[in-house]
């Protein structure tokens, strides 16, 4: 492993609350990369970020914002959770000094059902 | 949109070399060919890389062809722990934008 765990593993919520799910990493890479996954979708990134406080929109990012404040945490929050954000969340990072290739290491995920 | 192409599922007797083929045939020269795996409801996990020449690390090898239109990945010796889904993914090298999954291929390893 990567050094990469992921909090909660699971929760539910409820329609309309706020959800935070944090990633926390170990191994000082550069960039960390919140994905979803959905059957029949595989992964899709929802936002990404290339350093602390610098981030930008994945494909599916519309409902989520992400915060960065440390090298090490990359925070996602679903300000109004809707039953559509129930899926698999997997936080990833890469940029550990490889000069022409980059390999993304991804976390055990995080299992939302919002009801 | 995937750039890749994978057969849907694939069998392997545990014990016998798992081949998994992968086409890539709008493949441009700066782009590497990168194997992940899906362990069932478990994150990917890297296994290997290449841009030309073929790779060997401690899970698998990987044969690009000639051409680089192709490639296969491969598990010497299957277990039972294999069984999962995998991807191939093209990929610009020291890009550092997302991960474009396919559909994969379903490895049952039995």
């Amino acid at each position: 492993d990567a050094g990469i765990t992921q909090s909660p593993r699971h929760k539910v919520t409820e329609t309309g609350t706020p959800v935070t799910l944090r990633c926390h990493q170990t191994e000082n890479h550069r960039y960390m990369y919140w994905y979803r996954q959905d059957p029949g979708h595989g992964l899709r990134l929802i936002h990404y970020s290339y350093g602390v406080k610098d981030t930008d929109k994945g494909e599916v990012s519309d409902g989520y914002s992400v915060s960065r404040s440390k090298t090490e945490d990359f925070l996602l929050t679903l300000e109004s959770a809707t039953s559509s954000q129930t899926s698999v969340y997997f936080c990833a990072i890469s940029g550990k000094g490889q000069k022409y290739t980059d390999t993304q290491y991804f976390g055990p995920g995080t299992r939302l059902t919002v009801l | 949109d995937a750039k890749t192409t994978q057969p849907p599922s694939m069998d392997c007797a545990e014990g016998r070399a798992a081949n998994l083929p992968c086409n890539h045939s709008t493949i441009s020269g700066n782009e590497y060919v990168y194997w992940y795996r899906q362990i069932h409801s478990q994150g990917p996990q890297y296994i290997i890389h290449g841009l030309k020449n073929n790779e060997t690390n401690e899970m698998a090898s990987l044969i690009i062809t000639e051409d680089r239109k192709s490639s296969t990945l491969i598990l010497p010796h299957a277990t039972l722990r294999d069984t999962a889904v995998y991807y191939c993914i093209v990929r610009d090298g020291g890009s550092q934008g997302n991960l474009i999954f396919g559909k994969g291929t379903k490895l049952s390893v039995k």
